[in-house]
This record gives C-alpha cells, structure tokens and sequence, in this order.
C-alpha cells in the first residue's frame, strides 16, 4: 500500500527563520517518485520537485533544500530564512513506478509571521 | 509557459444535477488526471485517463462520475446527480508520461446546495 504522512499540521513560524517540513512516505515499489507541491491560499497546487528513489542526493534551489533519506522514508524539506510569501499549506506526494495516481499527504499549513 | 487550465473557477448547483468541469491539459501531454480536494483536507485521486480510456479509478469514482476528452484538447469530468458531499475543488492534472511530474491546473470550486 501507498502513504504519505505529514505529522506536522501547522507550523508558524516569524520571518527569516528556517523551517523543516517533514514528510514519511510507505511503499513496497523499489522505484517511485516523491514530489513536493505548494498550496498557496489562491488554491493552486504549484509544483516544486521531483525526486525518483534512486537519487538520493539532496537538492537545494535558492532558499529551498530537500533532504530524501530511503532508510527512514522520509523527504523533507527545509525553507532557509523563511518570508511571509512561503506562507501556504504544502504537500508532499507519492508515485508508484507505474505512475497513474499520485498519493498526497494531509498537508503542512506553514505561517510566517513577519 | 504552457499550463494547464479549468473552466468554471467556481461551478453552484442544486442537489440531483449534472455537472461539467472543463479542463485543457497541456497540449503535448498525453495523460490526464482528476483529483478533488474537500475543504481542509489532503487532495484526493478520482481518476487517469490515456489514450482515450480511463487507465485507473479510486472508489470514490463511482457511477456518478465519467471522463471523456470529446476532442484533441478538452478532457472532462461529469458528475450525473451532484449530492452535498460532492463539494469540493476539483483539480485536473496532466503529464508527458506516466511516472513525469503532474502538472496542476486552478481547479474549479464546485458547491452543491
């Protein structure tokens, strides 16, 4: 079976600090892929990367870094000095390697209070 | 940039109707997707849909619900008798292969009364 779990439901944080969002994720595929999407309160779902589960390097993309770790099935992401625009609710995501659907978690409402 | 878009943005209708949500993928996609969001909670699969037939569906993609892309850009989504737990955003996504990122339209607000 195929789940994500984020345990933090809201998260505020004050301006310019780092914040962790975590995400745990259960498959029995050797290959899939793990995403991150941002909800902004506008409602779309913004993409904000990919990762398949041979890569396990970790990314950074301006103030946005991703920790993926297959021993503890986790993919994190971490907001470096945060601002009050990264305020949002965000979704971590699962694809099987036959794609179709995708699984999201229950979301992380992140508030940055300035 | 190419994106992917959703006709109405905010769809009001009375409990037994039909309803329509519009959707344009992207125009070299080849896989299209359903997802509904209930207020407040985590973004649902409905359904995906390749080469012109549905490639997988959730339960809550029951008899209510049918797809259909009636031509080379729309993809829709039908729900026959609308009922109050049928309010939610509906997002429809698309990708160029199956296992590629989805890419996400607006959605469309539905309200059931």
């Amino acid at each position: 079976a195929q789940k994500v779990t984020q345990a933090q439901t809201e998260i505020s944080v004050v301006e310019k600090e780092d914040v962790t969002l975590d995400c745990v994720y259960e498959t029995r595929d050797t290959t899939y892929y793990l995403f991150w999407y941002k909800q902004p309160p506008s409602g779309e779902l913004v993409f904000l990367i990919r990762r398949n589960s041979f890569d396990e390097q970790n990314e950074i993309s301006g103030r946005y870094s991703w920790n993926f770790q297959k021993s503890t099935s986790s993919f994190n992401f971490t907001i470096t000095a945060s601002q009050v625009v990264d305020s949002a609710v965000y979704f971590c995501a699962l694809s099987s390697n036959t794609g179709n659907q995708f699984y999201f978690g229950t979301g992380t409402s992140l508030t940055v209070i300035p | 940039e190419p994106e992917v878009t959703q006709t109405p943005s905010h769809q009001v209708t009375q409990m037994g109707q039909e309803v329509i949500l519009r959707c344009v993928p992207i125009s070299n996609h080849l896989y299209f997707y359903w997802y509904r969001q209930i207020l407040g909670q985590k973004v649902e699969f409905l359904v995906s849909f390749y080469n012109n037939e549905i490639s997988e569906k959730s339960e809550i993609f029951d008899d209510q619900f049918s797809v259909e892309r009636p031509d080379g850009s729309n993809f829709t989504l039908k729900i026959r008798s609308t009922k109050l737990e049928d309010s939610a955003m509906y997002f429809c996504a698309s990708n160029s292969g199956s296992t590629d990122t989805q890419y996400f339209g607006p959605g469309t607000r539905l309200t059931v009364l």
